[in-house]
């Protein structure tokens, strides 16, 4: 079954960029879907379709899916940014694949 | 506005049953793929089954497959999840969500989430 990578952490200060990636064997050939989970709270879809924003998603968010690494990009981070992240891929027409999540943390 | 708000969760012994409801509003719900994705306490999401917008087309998760039985009543607006022989390992706050397209399954992204129901299975 098709396995996707995501680094633990991610830590970055106020207004910094932060990048969480997402490793999966030729990912580009997928549609990626990235996900914020703040705590208590049920998963928001931040970017569908490896770069779309939803509406009323901020500029902020980006993402990009190359090669064997899909990307997500929050440029001007802010406190409230923190949450878990998670990518999202559907193996076929049947399986859906999360990868483990990554903690962003604001210094 | 769309709301999905899920209900039947509760502690249960291992080796008994649930089953869970998901009241959909403010959508076409019988022209959406729908989905159950679970989170065990401090772990991260796991999806769990799929059901097409018309019933026809099921999956699941290896670890629930004959166990767990996703279901909808287009009438009702409603999806289900029947979960027969619980295990400690099923211990979750169970999700549903709606996909991003309607009339497909196997491309999108979950759209929209219930605010969860948890479940506990424990002697």
């Amino acid at each position: 079954s098709y396995v996707l990578t995501q680094p633990p952490s991610v830590s970055v200060a106020p207004g910094k960029t932060a990048r969480i990636t997402c490793g999966g064997n030729n990912i580009e050939s997928k549609s990626v879907h990235w996900y914020q989970q703040k705590p208590g709270q049920a998963p928001v879809v931040v970017i569908y379709y490896d770069s779309d924003r939803p509406s009323g998603i901020p500029e902020r968010f980006s993402g990009s899916n190359s090669g064997n690494t899909a990307t997500l990009t929050i440029s001007g981070v802010e406190a409230g940014d923190e949450a878990d992240f998670y990518c999202q891929v559907w193996d076929s027409t049947s399986d859906v694949v999360f990868g483990g999540g990554t903690k962003l943390t604001v210094l | 506005q769309v709301q999905l708000v899920e209900s039947g969760g509760g502690v249960v012994q291992p080796g008994r049953s649930l089953r869970l409801s998901c009241a959909a509003s403010g959508f076409t719900f019988s022209n959406y793929a729908m989905y159950w994705v679970r989170q065990a306490p401090g772990k991260g999401l796991e999806w769990v089954a799929l059901i097409s917008y018309d019933g026809s087309d099921k999956n699941y998760v290896d670890s629930v497959k004959g166990r767990f039985t996703i279901s909808r009543d287009n009438s009702k607006n409603t999806l289900y999840l029947q979960m027969n022989s619980l295990r400690t390992e099923d211990t979750a706050v169970y999700y549903c969500a709606r996909d991003t397209t309607p009339m497909v399954h196997g491309l999108g992204a979950f759209a929209y989430w219930g605010q969860g129901t948890l479940v506990t299975v424990s002697s």
